[in-house]
């Protein structure tokens, strides 16, 4: 079974900043993929980024970008540039490959609230 | 990106009645749904995996008795809370999910007087 941490239940950056969010995994699986979902307040999920396990380059999207480690099982957020929007609940995910759909195994989220 | 529709957003519903929650599939065709349920500040928690055509596979500790899944079509899943009691009172969100991704409903929020 798969298992999703991430150890910071709230974090606040101000405007303009950057702020990191991290997330660890545990997994026998060696084809995978990991995602960031943003959930605003009015609780819809939002996909922020995806990375496929056997691709070495991180994933950007946009002032979005990850740092993936696969032998250290990690995969953090970095949010660059941060905006009053961003505020939301942050959840890390990891899905396994397997050719059809599959489950997604969650992290317990973190807040992150952006001040002025 | 696909779209997942969920409907109702919210209901409110006497405690002993059943509430039906309807997931579709707008663009793409899922033959696997997900349903998850989220308590207040918690992470989601899945429930059930939907399989179109077939049984729905329970997570362990979901009765299943309760909670009824139905996927009679490729671009529909409903979840149906039985003999609803007010600790069934939470967030329902289903998930259509295509080889490599995952698109979720806007949720339900259920809650049971």
């Amino acid at each position: 079974a798969q298992t999703v941490t991430q150890s910071q239940p709230e974090m606040s950056v101000q405007e303009a900043e950057t702020v990191t969010l991290s997330c660890t995994y545990d997994t026998s699986e060696n084809n995978y993929y990991l995602f960031w979902y943003k959930q605003p307040p009015s609780r819809q999920m939002i996909l922020v980024i995806r990375q496929e396990a056997y691709k070495q380059q991180n994933a950007t999207e946009n002032r979005f970008s990850v740092n993936f480690q696969k032998a250290a099982k990690s995969f953090s957020l970095k949010i660059s540039d941060s905006q009053l929007g961003d505020t939301a609940m942050y959840f890390c995910a990891f899905m396994k490959r397997t050719g059809t759909a599959s489950k997604l195994t969650f992290g317990t989220g973190t807040r992150l609230q952006v001040t002025l | 990106g696909a779209v997942v529709s969920q409907h109702p957003s919210r209901v409110i519903c006497k405690s002993g009645t059943s509430v039906k929650i309807e997931c579709r599939s707008l663009d793409f065709q899922a033959t696997t749904m997900f349903w998850y349920r989220q308590f207040p500040k918690q992470s989601l928690m899945l429930m059930a995996t939907s399989n179109e055509g077939s049984k729905a596979t329970y997570e362990q500790g979901v009765e299943k008795d309760k909670f009824l899944i139905n996927h009679a079509s490729l671009t529909l899943s409903t979840l149906t809370v039985t003999s609803a009691h007010p600790e069934d009172s939470s967030f329902y969100i289903c998930s259509a999910t295509d080889i490599d991704k995952a698109f979720f409903g806007q949720g339900t929020r259920l809650t049971v007087v």
